[in-house]
Formats: C-alpha cells, structure tokens, sequence
C-alpha cells in the first residue's frame, strides 16, 4: 500500500549515542520534510527536501542533519543524542514537482524519540 | 517568512454544538490554507483544505472560510461529535521560494462532551 513509513515507532537511547531515523515514502514523492513535534503541540519545521541530492533547514534550529540520495528515502540523524531531544519526530511527503504547486501533506505515524 | 496565529488553543463544546477556531496569516501572498487534525497518538490528517480564489468550502459537517482581505481564516464544525475530539492545525503556505513551506498554527485542543 502507497504510504509514508517511519522506523522506529518508539526508541530510548542513552545521551551521547548516534542514532537515524529512518523516513521512506512509497508514493513517488519529490518533496519531503522532517517535523519536530512535542505530542500534540505545535508542529516544527526541522528539514525538508525538494528532491535528491536537496536538503534546507527549516524554521526550527536542529542539530540533526539529513540525507536525500533516493527519492524514497529521507533519513534524519543525530550524531550525538542529548535529552533535549526527546520528542516525536514526523516526516511528511507531498507530490507537488514545483513548490508552486499546492498540494496536502502525507505525515508518517512517527517516532517517538526519549533520550536519557 | 509567513507567521500563523491559532485561537483559541483549547475548546470544549457539548455534543451537537458547533465549534468554531480561527487563524490569521501575516503574508499576502499566501495562496494555500489546509487543516489537520491529530487524534491522541496518531499522525496530522489533513480533513479540509481551501485556495485563495476559492472564499468558502464546505465538506459535509465541516466547513472553511477566508477573508483574504483581512488574512484570516476559520475552521467550522457543525454537529459536534465525541470523535472530533482531537488538535487541529491550521496552516498557510505561500507560492514562491522559502514561502513555498507550510507554515502551521500552534494548535487547538477541541475536546466535545456529551
């Protein structure tokens, strides 16, 4: 089935490890973005990606980075995890080829990321 | 970049009654405004969305409007049900460049009580 898949759905490291986050769409999507949000409030633009080989940073200040070699995958790192960064993190898709083009986003269920 | 203003953040209505949440919008040129709502839990889902040429869309019990004029727009639920309850979002998303991102509210908790 066509969707936006997120893994893992929970994860508890300790401070200081490397972790990713994976994020893949089978869709066909060009535009992808990673979104920070604490449960069930206000949701913060981290990353995003027109297509391969296309990474910004959003309007939330991360140090997390991303990768978009495949147009199907966008993973999200951390190089070293601090409790601070406990929170959900969700990818999104859309369809649009120009970011002219208005069209929904597709959110993943999530991972929902403790750090201790 | 484009700034999005959500009220209230919380609302609780009684079944059957309507509920109503408002968003205003800093950036002309914004063109796009979809809503979403998050169960406990669960991914944003968008339920609604509307373009600038368009100043109302109605969806069975759910409805939105636009006052380009005044940037604001709002989310109208009709016949409130225990299953609406979740966080709605708005959002604003421009046409150009950087304001090519969704720009999201900060949320509305609507609760609906029997």
């Amino acid at each position: 089935e066509a969707d936006i898949y997120q893994t893992p759905r929970y994860l508890v490291i300790g401070t200081g490890k490397k972790i990713t986050l994976e994020c893949s769409q089978t869709m066909g999507h060009d535009k992808m973005y990673w979104y920070q949000q604490d449960p069930g409030m206000e949701l913060h633009l981290i990353h995003y990606s027109y297509g391969v080989n296309s990474t910004e940073k959003g309007d939330l200040s991360s140090e997390s980075t991303v990768s978009r070699i495949r147009t199907e995958h966008f993973p999200l790192t951390l190089e070293s995890a601090r409790p601070s960064h406990t929170s959900q993190y969700l990818c999104a898709s859309t369809p649009s080829k120009s970011p002219s083009y208005n069209s929904p986003l597709h959110f993943g269920n999530g991972t929902r990321l403790t750090v201790t | 970049g484009e700034n999005v203003e959500q009220h209230p953040s919380t609302l609780s209505v009684q079944e059957g009654d309507s509920a109503v949440i408002k968003c205003t919008y800093s950036d002309s040129a914004s063109n796009y405004f979809p809503w979403y709502k998050q169960e406990l839990g669960k991914r944003p889902q968008l339920i609604i969305d509307i373009r600038s040429n368009v100043g109302e869309k109605k969806d069975q019990r759910i409805a939105v409007t636009l006052n380009k004029t005044a940037k604001h727009f709002s989310l109208h639920i009709t016949e409130t049900q225990p299953e609406d309850s979740a966080v709605y979002f708005c959002a604003a998303k421009g046409n150009t460049g950087t304001a090519s991102k969704l720009t999201f509210g900060t949320g509305t908790r609507l609760q609906v009580t029997l």
